[in-house]
C-alpha cells in the first residue's frame, strides 16, 4: 500500500504566527483532501485539494485561514494562518485513488498554539 | 441531531470478548460505509468498507449495514489486546471522492 507522509508530525506555535503542513504520498493518487480533528469531536473536513486550482473549502473554513496547495498528483500543503489557540487540534491528509471505495490517512500534524 | 452518532464509550472487555461497536446516521443518501482504527499518536487507518446494505467480513472483523434502520455495526471476534484502539465510524453519499463524515470514535481496551 502507498505510503502516504505528513510534516511536520508535531509543532508548537505563537499565536498570530502561520504554519504549513506537507502532505506527500508515494505513488499519483486522485483525490487529496485535509481533515480537522479537535479534542472530543468528530473529523472534520477542511477543503478538498483539486490539483492546479483552488480548493474546495466546507462550510465554515475559508482560504484566507486555511490555503491550500496541491501542484501535482502526488503533493498538498495546508497552512494554518494567523493562528489562535482554537487551532490547536490535529490535521490530517487524506487520499483516494480512482476506483477505491475509501480514503487513506497519513498520521497527521498536532498542532498546538501558545 | 449530528448526521452520524456513535456509542460514546469507552468500553473495556476481556481479551477473547467479542465486541460490537455501532453507529446510526441520519441522512438517507449515505450509500459508502467505512470503520477506522485509530491507534494514539496515528492516524486512522481503514479497516473495513462496505458498499449499501448487508454484511462483510475479514478475517475476525465483520460489519454489517442496515440501512433500513440508518445503523451500522463492527463486531471483533476473539478480541485482542492488540485491537486496543479508538474505532471511527464514517460514511459518505458518493464514494471515496467525496466528503466523509464521521462518528466521534469509540476508545476500547482489551485486558489481557
Amino acid at each position: 500500500s502507498a505510503v502516504i507522509s505528513q510534516k511536520p508530525s508535531r509543532d508548537i506555535c505563537q499565536r498570530g504566527t502561520s504554519l504549513t503542513i506537507q502532505c506527500q504520498v508515494d505513488s499519483q493518487v486522485t483525490m487529496m483532501f485535509w481533515y480537522r480533528q479537535q479534542p472530543g469531536q468528530s473529523l472534520t473536513l477542511i477543503a478538498t485539494a483539486n490539483q492546479g486550482s483552488e480548493a474546495t473549502y466546507e462550510s465554515g473554513f475559508v482560504i484566507d485561514k486555511f490555503p491550500i496547495s496541491r501542484p501535482n498528483l502526488t503533493f498538498s500543503t495546508l497552512t494554518v494562518s494567523n493562528m489562535s489557540p482554537e487551532d490547536s487540534s490535529i490535521y490530517l491528509c487524506s487520499v483516494a485513488w480512482a476506483g477505491e471505495g475509501a480514503q487513506h490517512f497519513g498520521d497527521g500534524t498536532r498542532l498546538s498554539i501558545l | 441531531q449530528k448526521e452520524v452518532e456513535q456509542d460514546p464509550g469507552p468500553l473495556s472487555v476481556p481479551e477473547g470478548a467479542i465486541v460490537s461497536l455501532n453507529c446510526t446516521y441520519s441522512n438517507s443518501a449515505f450509500q459508502y460505509f467505512m470503520w477506522y482504527r485509530q491507534y494514539s499518536r496515528k492516524g486512522p487507518e481503514l479497516l473495513m468498507y462496505t458498499y449499501s446494505s448487508g454484511n462483510k467480513e475479514d478475517g475476525r472483523f465483520t460489519a454489517q449495514v442496515d440501512k433500513s434502520s440508518k445503523y451500522i455495526s463492527l463486531f471483533i471476534r476473539d478480541s485482542q489486546p492488540s485491537d486496543s484502539a479508538t474505532y471511527l465510524c464514517a460514511m459518505s453519499a458518493t464514494g471515496a471522492n467525496s466528503k466523509l463524515t464521521f462518528g466521534k470514535g469509540i476508545t476500547l481496551s482489551v485486558r489481557p
